[in-house]
């Protein structure tokens, strides 16, 4: 039963670089998400896809991140440039069911140094 | 807008103790409430859901309860295990934008052996 899968598990990088985190959703779920988790923040909404359109692209985190789908079944988070800030865990989720039941990848934790 | 309110950042208990977490939400709609679990190393997963229908959901020992009056809702166990310990969050999806997940900080369960 494959759930939802992020690679790479860890990411180390300098500023200034691009970084792409990529998302494979359960298979058949129609919506997928990106979220950021920090400590200070907690869990802030980046983007949004309903059958592959992207319906949310995340308000403030719009000039630096970029999240595509490319077909149903692979996502990418695309960060450029990257800055110390942006270090934190990056979850992919999907659903068949829209927000009411998400499911979780182990996400991909950054450190931008 | 939709917001949620968790304040209990961590809570420390004993096995076979009673686990009470409280989350307080502000809406004008009618919201799906939520409580998701996330454990070490994980992405959070849901745990139960709340609707303003049923007032109550029941999941793996957990009960959530919801209180119209008071604008809250709450997660509780009769008897806590170590393996309960990981992070519980609240989150509210409200009617009128059902792909966005309003998320609680977080409360960081420890179940001490």
């Amino acid at each position: 039963d494959a759930g939802v899968t992020q690679t790479p598990r860890h990411e180390v990088a300098e500023k200034g670089q691009t970084i792409i985190l990529k998302c494979e959703p359960v298979s058949g779920h129609n919506d997928l998400f990106w979220y950021r988790q920090t400590k200070i923040q907690g869990l802030e909404l980046l983007s949004y896809f309903r059958s592959k359109s992207l319906m949310e692209d995340g308000g403030a985190f719009k000039d630096r991140f970029k999240a595509e789908m490319l077909n149903s079944s692979f996502s990418t988070l695309k960060i450029q440039p990257t800055e110390p800030k942006d270090s934190a865990v990056y979850l992919c989720a999907s659903s068949d069911r829209g927000a009411e039941r998400l499911f979780f990848g182990h996400g991909t934790k950054l450190s931008v140094l | 807008g939709d917001s949620v309110t968790q304040k209990q950042g961590q809570v420390t208990l004993s096995e076979d103790d009673f686990l009470f977490i409280n989350c307080t939400y502000s809406t004008t709609t009618y919201p799906t409430l939520l409580w998701y679990v996330q454990y070490p190393g994980q992405g959070p997963q849901l745990l139960l859901k709340v609707t303003t229908a049923n007032n109550k959901g029941i999941s793996r020992g957990f009960e959530a309860t919801y209180d119209k009056g008071t604008t809250s809702f709450h997660l509780q166990k009769a008897s806590v295990q170590e393996s309960d310990s990981a992070v519980y969050f609240c989150a509210l999806v409200a009617d009128t934008n059902a792909y966005k997940v309003i998320f609680g900080k977080g409360t960081h369960l420890h179940v001490l052996p």
